[in-house]
Order: structure tokens, then C-alpha cells, then sequence
């Protein structure tokens, strides 16, 4: 079956833009949950959405949002880019997104903001 | 507050023998404990996993052990194969309720020949 896939692979975008960044689970998974991986820092819990509802959500700034279609599919929106928002942002599908179990983690996005 | 860490960023091992990656937590409710392995430019992939109430998985050459009293894990690769040179993150959950995982920061495991 196909794997989670994420869109775009690399992005570069300057100061103060904003961007876009999707997410498609694998086919029948209902939870999408996003993960910000940066050098030093692990991965860091953005949030997660289940049939088109955020059920959780990190320790980020307003400007990181997101949401889910009736689909599955996941977007995440950040505004006002900093530098420091540079990373590599990963998504995990699940079918319930119950602790972890169950995850498939795409390839993720690349983001660097100059 | 960093309630899952691994301590050693790197860590280097001969092909053939054992290597032992170390993950320390801090929060009581967790109770299902992951390891992922990660590529460059991939997403992680899941290795194996542990339940709170067991003290022992094992899968092929990977073993995972759990130590509850001293919030302690560690994962066991027997023998280590130059393939098996990647980056390690051990993850923990609290899966009553909660619906993410928190990570520790990784360890970078090198396989030398």
C-alpha cells in the first residue's frame, strides 16, 4: 500500500512569508499528526488531527497551524516564518493516533528560511 | 522540561559486536515506549516497541528493555551490521488519552567495518 507522503520534499522561503505544507496518509488512517525534527532537538510535537478536528496540540507559537480535510489529508500553515522555524517537519498517519501506535512517518518537508 | 532524553548523541560500535542505545524519562504515566531509526532525508522508521507492563521485547536482533523503577530503556542490536548505522530516537506515550509521542533528541549509532 502506498506510504504517507508529504509535499513539498524541499522549500525555501524568506523571512515574514508564510507557507504551506501537506500531508497524505495512508489510505484508511483518520489521524494525522505533525512533528518538527531541528538539530539537537529531537522531535517535537506540533499536532494532530482525527476525522477533521485537532485533538492535540504542542508547545508552539500561534503562527503554526494546521488542519484536515474529509479526506485524511493534512496541511500545516506557518506565517510570519523565522529563521528558527527551519527544520524538517514530518507527519505520522495512524488509524486512531492512540499513543503512537501504529505510526507511519513520511520522508518530510525541508524547510529553510533565509 | 526534555521528558525523554538520550544522553549520548553518538556512539560507534564494531560490526559484529553489541550495540546499547540509552533512553531516560522523566513523566510516571508513560506507558508504551517506542525506538525509531532515521535515515538522512527519510522519516523515521519504526523498530520496536514495549507495553508498561512488560520488561522485555525482542524482535530478530533487536531487544528492547524496560526498567520502570529507574525510568530507564535501552535497545540492544545483536550483532550490529554496518546497515544499522543510522540516527536512534527512543519515544515514550501516554496512550489513555493522549495522542502524541515525545521524543528523546537521538543517538547517532555508526557501525564501523
Amino acid at each position: 500500500k502506498a506510504g504517507v507522503t508529504q509535499t513539498p520534499r524541499y522549500l525555501i522561503k524568506t523571512r515574514g512569508q508564510q507557507v504551506t505544507l501537506s500531508c497524505s496518509p495512508i489510505s484508511g488512517h483518520r489521524s494525522v499528526s505533525w512533528y518538527q525534527q531541528t538539530p539537537g532537538q529531537g522531535l517535537q510535537f506540533l499536532f494532530e488531527y482525527f476525522s477533521e478536528t485537532q485533538r492535540n496540540k504542542g508547545n508552539f507559537p500561534g503562527r503554526f497551524s494546521g488542519r484536515q480535510f474529509s479526506n485524511s489529508r493534512s496541511e500545516m500553515n506557518v506565517s510570519t516564518l523565522e529563521l528558527g522555524d527551519s527544520a524538517l517537519y514530518l507527519c505520522a498517519s495512524s488509524l486512531e493516533g492512540r499513543g503512537g501506535i501504529g505510526y507511519t512517518f513520511g520522508s518530510g518537508t525541508r524547510l529553510t528560511v533565509v | 522540561d526534555q521528558q525523554v532524553k538520550q544522553n549520548s548523541p553518538s556512539l560507534s560500535v564494531q560490526e559484529g559486536r553489541i550495540s546499547i542505545l540509552n533512553c531516560d524519562y522523566t513523566n510516571s504515566m508513560f506507558d508504551y515506549f517506542l525506538w525509531y531509526k532515521k535515515y538522512p532525508a527519510e522519516g523515521p522508521t519504526f523498530l520496536i516497541s514495549i507495553s508498561s507492563i512488560k520488561d522485555k521485547n525482542e524482535d530478530g536482533r533487536f531487544t528492547v528493555f524496560l526498567n520502570k523503577s529507574a525510568k530507564h530503556l535501552s535497545l540492544h542490536i545483536v550483532p550490529s551490521q554496518p546497515g544499522d548505522s543510522a540516527v536512534y530516537f527512543c519515544a515514550a506515550s501516554a496512550t489513555q488519552g493522549a495522542q502524541k509521542l515525545v521524543f528523546g533528541q537521538g543517538t547517532r549509532l555508526t557501525i564501523n567495518p
